[in-house]
């Protein structure tokens, strides 16, 4: 089983481009979140999904967009990138049902914007 | 609200010192308490939980207990080893809800 992957592991942009990032579960979880993590601030939720077909926003969602078409997949879109959105961007997954189950983990995206 | 406090960092020790990262929270109903570890260049893996006062998580030789009367859950272990340098992050997961909530992290480095 792969767990949590994300795709791709690297990029950098130019202002305004725009790009998606790519989170798949292969552990049939419900939940997935994406967070944003910056130096000296920890993990920041951007979104979060309950089930297929569900999205919500997070602490800080402003020029992000989400969608969760399928089960297995959870896409981060930044429609017009701007340097304050250049940090690591890490997928989670958690199973239904309980606040006392863990989140797990995907190995992150460096997005650096110039 | 809920939030999570954790002691700053970085954490410098000497290899087989004591360890101690403080975390303190404050939640709104029972949270569930998480230790994750987060090696370099890597994503954030569970080290252990707790799900209800006075429960004690342990894994690898870290230890935190669940103190409801001071709204803490302490990381400790008794001999750290090189391999154990990584970022330390506690979190709380609220009865009420869907999201988890992170302390900033506390960078642990341990020397030979």
């Amino acid at each position: 089983n792969a767990g949590v992957t994300q795709t791709p592991k690297f990029r950098v942009l130019k202002t305004g481009q725009s790009m998606t990032l790519l989170c798949a579960q292969d552990m049939n979880h419900e939940y997935m979140y994406w967070y944003r993590q910056d130096p000296g601030m920890g993990l920041r939720l951007i979104h979060y999904s309950v089930g297929e077909g569900t999205t919500a926003k997070g602490e800080v969602p402003d020029g992000y967009n989400v969608s969760r078409l399928k089960k297995q997949n959870f896409l981060l879109g930044l429609e017009s990138a701007a340097p304050s959105q250049t940090s690591v961007y890490f997928c989670a997954t958690r199973e239904l049902a309980s606040y006392y189950n863990e989140q797990f983990f995907g190995p992150g995206t460096r997005l650096t914007v110039l | 609200g809920n939030s999570v406090t954790q002691m700053e960092g970085p954490v410098t020790l000497s290899e087989e010192a004591f360890l101690t990262i403080n975390c303190t929270y404050t939640a709104t109903g029972y949270p569930s308490l998480f230790w994750y570890v987060q090696y370099p260049g890597e994503g954030l893996q569970l080290l252990l939980k707790a799900t209800k006062a006075d429960d004690k998580g342990s894994n690898k030789g870290f230890e935190a207990t669940y103190r409801k009367e001071t709204t803490s859950f302490h990381l400790e272990k008794g001999s750290v080893q090189v391999s154990d340098s990584a970022v330390y992050f506690c979190a709380l997961s609220a009865n009420t809800g869907n999201q988890f909530y992170f302390g900033t992290g506390t960078s642990l480095t341990v020397i030979p």
